[in-house]
């Protein structure tokens, strides 16, 4: 069954420095999205991306996030600076069309130290 | 903005109990998703959901677009089940392109 893939599962990282976190959709999907789930709250939209540009985005995706999809099957996210407060478990979602059921990767547990 | 709010916020039954959890949520929507999260974080998609009801395997999901209300049942729970039960929505605008709003889920653990 298609599946939506996400590396690294886990990643440490110093405050301040650059993290990309990559994900690989299901190849037929057209739209992505990335969302962050800090310890203990609730999941956070960040931001949707379709036909190679930003959809929608939450104002939790400031100047230091960008997305990208740099060939056919990657989506990425970066932070470029990151903070104490970056530290949560980031999920990447796709969907065939817009409105259709989204399909989740496991996460990348970031910790920021 | 959209309000979701779930109940109960943790769930403690016996194997083979029938439950219910419960979801509301203040501002139309185009959807209506519940999903699973187990303890190592991973979401997994149950249902979608905008009208009526929906059965897959053991468990119901029922909408009721009046009433700005889902709910979610799980028949002969099994400890297999234990898991947070989340129910997230999408509203109108974008096209889709807008995220989904979530609830603070359902913390549910089914004892032998």
């Amino acid at each position: 069954e298609p599946e939506v893939t996400q590396t690294p599962s886990h990643q440490v990282t110093q405050m301040g420095q650059e993290v990309i976190l990559r994900c690989v959709p299901i190849s037929n999907h057209l739209y992505f999205y990335w969302y962050r789930q800090i310890l203990g709250q609730k999941v956070e939209f960040l931001v949707s991306f379709y036909n190679n540009e930003i959809s929608e985005k939450s104002e939790i995706f400031d100047d230091q996030f960008s997305v990208e999809r740099p060939d056919g099957s990657n989506f990425t996210l970066k932070i470029r600076s990151t903070k104490l407060e970056d530290s949560a478990m980031y999920f990447c979602a796709s969907s065939e069309q817009g409105l259709t059921e989204a399909f989740f990767g496991q996460g990348t547990r970031l910790t920021v130290v | 903005k959209n309000e979701v709010e779930q109940s109960p916020q943790n769930l403690t039954a016996q194997e083979g109990e029938f439950i219910t959890i419960n979801c509301s949520y203040s501002v139309g929507i185009s959807a209506l998703h519940w999903l699973q999260q187990h303890p190592g974080g991973g979401i997994v998609s149950l249902f979608m959901l905008s009208s009526g009801k929906k059965k897959h395997g053991r468990l119901i999901a029922t909408i009721n677009i009046q009433e700005k209300h889902s709910s979610l049942h799980i028949t002969a729970s099994h400890p297999r089940d234990s898991a947070v039960y989340i129910c997230a929505v999408r509203g109108y605008s974008g096209g889709g392109a807008d995220g989904l709003t979530f609830g603070k889920g359902t913390h549910l653990i089914i004892q032998p």
